[in-house]
Parts: structure tokens; C-alpha cells; sequence
């Protein structure tokens, strides 16, 4: 069974300066997706980005960036210039294509903070 | 645009109560999601539907049951409220669950629970 860990429960950044926040996951697959979600304190569940594990490439989205690594089975978030409403928990989530029923496997979740 | 809407927002019950979620999007997705999120422990699939019709348990199923006769709505029932099963449930659906488009997984806001 695929599991996903985010070992850093919190982390905190300065206004404008850049974090990233670890994923590991365990799998056996060799195709499948990966997803960073944010949580803000509204609760909603917004995607930030999305991986899909055949592109080499590093998925970006303006100022949020992942390093995939897929030997070590590492999937990271960088945020740059971090803004005051980057302040939420990001959850790290895998879905498999091998059953066809886009089940999410999430990680613990990051509460990251940005201070002033 | 509504999205995902779950009802209601916030309920508190008593031990051995029973009642129902519901979940409704708007946009014509055949796969919907029943996950509940504790603190430290993620988001954790409790059921899950393929298409109007069919569910299937997911990865915490005891204590629920699910329904999905139209394929807008997708029902969480709670049949003996435990206080175990005080959580936040989130309603999720997707248009797929292969490979087309890449298709992520949408949202509803929530619904706070509290078995006392």
C-alpha cells in the first residue's frame, strides 16, 4: 500500500523570503500523480500544484515550484517571495492510476507560518 | 459556480444518533469522495463512488454507510454516532479517475462534527 509522510508538522518563513516543505511517499508504482493542497484557516482545500510522475520536468505555478524526485520517491514544495496569505497547512497527496478510482492518499499536512 | 456544497457546516451529537451529510456538485463529475481529517492524521478516505449507483469503502469505512442514487449527490450517514467519528468530513469529486486530464479532486468547505 502507497503512504505519503510530511515529517515537518510546522514550519514558519519571513514575509518575502522562500521555504519548502518536504513530502516522502512510498510506492511501487511507476506511474502516478502527486498534489500539493493548501488549507487556509477557512478550511477550504485549494491545489497548488500537481506532479505527474512520467514528465521529468518540475511542475511550477508562479511562485510555487516542486522538486520531484522520483528515485528517491521525494516530492517537495518550494514557495518564493512568501506572502502573508501563504499562511495555511499544505498537505502532500498521492493518487494512484493503477485502480482507475483517483483515490488521494494524503500526507499528515505542514502548518506553515509567515511572519511579518 | 457552486462547486462542491456539503450541509450542513457544523453539528453536534450525542452518542448513539444518527444522521446524514450530504454532498452535491454541480459539475457533472462521476467520481465523488468521503474523507475525514484529524488533527496529525491527514485526510483519510472513508468512501467512495465510481458513478450514481456504486460506492465502495475506502480506507476508514467502519461506523458509515454511503449512498449514491443521483450522480450530484453522494450521502455520508452516520448510524450510531460515536465519539470516535468527531472529525471535520470533506466531500470531494472529480471528473475521472484515470488518466484524463489529470483531473484533481474538488473540494466541498467542510462539515465539523462533534460527538459528545
Amino acid at each position: 500500500a502507497q503512504t505519503v509522510t510530511q515529517s515537518q508538522p510546522e514550519m514558519s518563513v519571513q514575509e518575502a523570503e522562500t521555504v519548502t516543505l518536504s513530502c516522502t511517499y512510498d510506492t511501487s508504482e511507476s506511474d502516478y500523480y502527486l498534489f500539493w493542497y493548501k488549507q487556509p484557516p477557512s478550511r477550504q482545500m485549494i491545489l497548488v500544484i500537481r506532479q505527474e510522475a512520467y514528465k521529468q520536468q518540475n511542475a511550477t505555478e508562479n511562485r510555487f515550484s516542486v522538486n520531484f524526485q522520483k528515485a528517491a520517491k521525494s516530492f517537495s514544495l518550494k514557495i518564493s517571495d512568501s506572502q502573508l496569505g501563504d499562511a495555511a497547512m499544505y498537505f502532500c497527496a498521492y493518487r494512484t492510476l493503477s485502480s482507475n478510482t483517483g483515490k488521494l492518499i494524503f500526507g499528515q499536512g505542514t502548518t506553515l507560518q509567515v511572519k511579518p | 459556480n457552486a462547486g462542491v456544497t456539503q450541509t450542513p457546516k457544523f453539528r453536534v451529537l450525542k452518542t448513539g444518533q444518527s444522521m446524514t451529510l450530504l454532498c452535491a456538485q454541480d459539475m457533472n463529475h462521476e467520481y465523488m469522495y468521503w474523507y475525514r481529517q484529524d488533527p496529525g492524521m491527514g485526510l483519510r478516505l472513508i468512501h467512495y463512488s465510481v458513478g450514481e449507483g456504486t460506492t465502495a469503502k475506502g480506507e476508514v469505512p467502519d461506523g458509515y454507510n454511503v449512498s449514491r442514487l443521483k450522480k450530484q449527490n453522494f450521502l455520508l450517514g452516520l448510524e450510531s454516532a460515536a465519539p470516535s467519528q468527531t472529525s471535520v468530513y470533506f466531500c470531494a469529486s472529480s471528473y475521472t479517475g484515470g488518466r484524463v486530464g489529470n483531473q484533481p479532486q474538488h473540494f466541498g468547505d467542510g462539515t465539523r462534527l462533534s460527538i459528545l
